[in-house]
């Protein structure tokens, strides 16, 4: 069974606050998603990284894919109140079954005014 | 496009009762998922569907079922609810990309059994 351990799981900072979040795992993915999610809805993609070494931008959050394909980070700069949510990362295994996503189990990030 | 939507949003069973919750997408994706998720626990693959009339087991599928009988639908059958099924139920679905399966998620379903 593939794992993917996040961390932190809680994460509670003040508004203007640079943080990362980290994704890692012992397996190699095809690929990896990063999701958000906020209170009483589902998950919404935000970015996929299929490349070793990619990295993303999407406004203030940076995305890197480690260049062994086994782990990855979220960078938020300037975080802001409407950051908070559950961010979630998600991987594909690169081998067997293509079909299913091992999901992590979340970080938590509460940004307050 | 709707998306992903989901039927009920929120419904509570007495234990030993049976109930379907409703899945249906517009984005003519062949996979589709359900999935549950518990405080703490991430998102755990109840059932997932590769295509119409094809269905197969996840990590958690005791208690559940599921058809496949359209494209557009995946609904999840609950047969004799257990007050371990209480959770948020979320459907998805995902475009053929190879190497890449990014789920488009509906607005869950909040399951509450007593």
């Amino acid at each position: 069974t593939q794992l993917l351990e996040q961390s932190p799981q809680f994460l509670s900072i003040q508004e203007g606050e640079n943080l990362t979040v980290y994704c890692n795992s012992s397996s190699v993915f095809s690929s990896l998603q990063w999701y958000r999610q906020e209170p009483g809805e589902g998950p919404v993609l935000l970015v996929t990284v299929v490349t070793g070494g990619e990295v993303k931008k999407l406004k203030r959050l940076t995305f890197q894919f480690g260049d062994a394909r086994k782990d990855s980070s979220l960078h938020i700069t300037a975080a802001q109140p409407g950051d908070t949510g559950l961010y979630l990362c998600a991987g594909l295994n690169s081998g067997g079954s293509n079909y299913k996503l091992t999901f992590g189990k979340g970080t938590l990030l509460t940004v307050n005014p | 496009n709707a998306g992903v939507t989901q039927t009920p949003k929120f419904r509570i069973l007495k234990i030993g009762q049976s109930m379907t919750l409703q899945c249906t997408q517009d984005m003519n994706h062949n996979y589709m998922y359900w999935y549950r998720q518990d405080p703490g626990m991430g998102l755990k693959l109840i059932y997932y569907s590769v295509g119409a009339g094809i269905t197969d087991k996840g990590e958690v599928p005791n208690g559940y079922n599921v058809s496949r009988s359209t494209t557009e639908d995946f609904p999840l059958r609950l047969e004799l609810a257990a007050p371990s099924q209480t959770s948020v139920y979320f459907c998805a679905s995902s475009p053929d990309r190879t190497g890449v399966r990014e789920q488009y998620f509906g607005p869950g379903t909040r399951l509450t059994v007593t």
